[in-house]
């Protein structure tokens, strides 16, 4: 079954003060990695897919990477624009066909200006 | 090219009711997705089509749920005989299917049930 576990629940950062989110994930074959952006009572927003150790990908202040066992969310200089909480999820290869996602619990970014 | 769209936006509906939510994925996706999200959890899976073809369904889809996609474009969720536990964000997704790799699941705004 796959997991994942992202760290930490909660982060409160000033603007300007730049830090990561970790996402921990057990899978039988990964397929892909997946961060989205959600903002309160709406539906995640796609931000990066990974596929394979060493991946890199960049999107304005956001910066995602993977490895074998985990993945990093690192945010350059935070904006209070980007405070919403951010999911990562993975979808595995177990089984022909199968390509649900699994969702972390989520990591709420609270930027303060 | 406009994104994924679901209806109602939100619902209120008393214990024994029987609800429907309707999602329109994204134009030429062939694969759509239903996920269920309480407070402070990730979405979880509940089923998934490709074209009109349901091939997946989780252990949280209980007999009282029902889902279709007719025709392969948009499609319906029914909860039968709702039940306060059936109060969530219910989330619907679609996807282009690729030969390898994994695959980019673009999600709508979701419904917002809430069971009286």
């Amino acid at each position: 079954e796959d997991q994942v576990t992202q760290s930490p629940e909660a982060l409160r950062l000033q603007e300007g003060e730049s830090s990561s989110l970790n996402c921990s994930y057990t899978v039988s074959g990964l397929r892909g990695l997946f961060w989205y952006r959600q903002d309160p009572g709406k539906g995640p927003e796609f931000l990066f897919t990974l596929y394979s150790a060493g991946e890199e990908k960049e999107k304005e202040r956001l910066k995602a990477t993977l490895t074998k066992k985990e993945s990093f969310l690192h945010i350059t200089a935070p904006k209070p624009e980007d405070s919403a909480t951010y999911l990562c999820a993975v979808q595995g290869a177990s089984g022909a066909g199968s390509y649900q996602l699994t969702f972390g619990k989520g990591t709420k970014l609270s930027v303060i200006p | 090219d406009t994104g994924v769209s679901q209806n109602p936006r939100h619902k209120i509906t008393k214990r024994g009711q029987n609800v429907t939510f309707r999602c329109d994925p994204i134009s030429e996706h062939n694969r759509l997705y239903w996920y269920r999200q309480t407070l402070g959890q990730g979405p979880e899976f509940l089923t998934y089509f490709q074209n009109e073809a349901q091939l997946e369904k989780s252990r949280l889809l209980s007999d009282r749920f029902s889902a279709e996609r007719p025709k392969g474009s948009f499609s319906t969720l029914e909860i039968q005989r709702t039940e306060q536990g059936d109060s969530a964000m219910y989330l619907c997704a679609s996807s282009l299917a690729l030969l390898a790799g994994g695959n980019t699941q673009y999600f709508g705004p979701g419904t917002r049930l809430t069971v009286l």
